[in-house]
């Protein structure tokens, strides 16, 4: 059973350029969370997804950071016009639809903002 | 006040050492309590999930829950070197966020 999978594992991007990170979770997991690990630090919730529906986005930044889990596909983190301070790993976890608490990480997104 | 505290180290210890680490937290509404090991630009491992108090054992790894005291740990018994990462404790009111503590970076010198 395939874990967490995160694409692209590195990514490098000028100021005021886009960035999307992509997720698959585990199979079977409909219950997608994205994560920000800044150096040093450890790591804060941004938004919790499920298919077509954003659960919780209390740790999302107000302007340019957005999400999406569609119905087929990858679930996305989207990032407009970066800045430095987006410099950071960003990891997605997952869940199972059952009452499992437990969340399962990618190997993570290093973003890397020039 | 940060809704959890670890105490980020770095720890240190020889191999075969007994190594505890601690988070205490703020949320009486925390339910669920988890260990996770993250090695060097990796992505965390689930180490140990407990519900409410008590403790867990599994192998080397011991975790114990004192919602009371507010307070977990993690045991690692008889310590390696494959040991050494950083340990963050997380915790969550149900299905929803982790709040995780700061991390320890532990190394288990041979």
């Amino acid at each position: 059973n395939a874990g967490v999978m995160q694409n692209p594992r590195h990514l490098v991007r000028r100021r005021g350029q886009e960035a999307r990170l992509r997720c698959s979770p585990m199979k079977g997991h409909s219950h997608v969370y994205w994560y920000r690990q800044l150096p040093e630090e450890g790591l804060k919730f941004m938004v919790y997804l499920q298919k077509e529906n954003i659960i919780d986005e209390s740790g999302m930044p107000k302007e340019r950071f957005s999400a999406e889990f569609p119905k087929e596909g990858p679930s996305i983190l989207r990032i407009q016009q970066v800045v430095r301070g987006d410099s950071a790993a960003y990891f997605c976890a997952s869940s199972p639809t059952t009452s499992e608490e437990t969340q399962y990480f990618g190997p993570g997104t290093r973003l890397l903002v020039l | 006040q940060k809704e959890v505290e670890q105490d980020p180290g770095p720890l240190s210890v020889p191999e075969g050492a007994i190594v505890s680490l601690n988070c205490t937290y703020s949320n009486s509404a925390f339910q669920y309590f988890m260990w996770y090991r993250q090695y060097s630009r990796k992505g965390p491992e689930l180490l140990m999930y407990t519900y409410s108090s008590g403790n867990k054992e599994d192998g080397r790894f011991t975790a114990q829950v004192d919602k009371s005291s507010k307070y977990i740990s993690l045991f690692i018994r008889d310590s390696q070197p494959s040991d050494s990462a950083t340990y963050l404790c997380a915790m969550s009111q149900g299905a929803q966020k982790l709040v995780f503590g700061q991390g320890t970076r532990l190394t288990i010198n041979p």
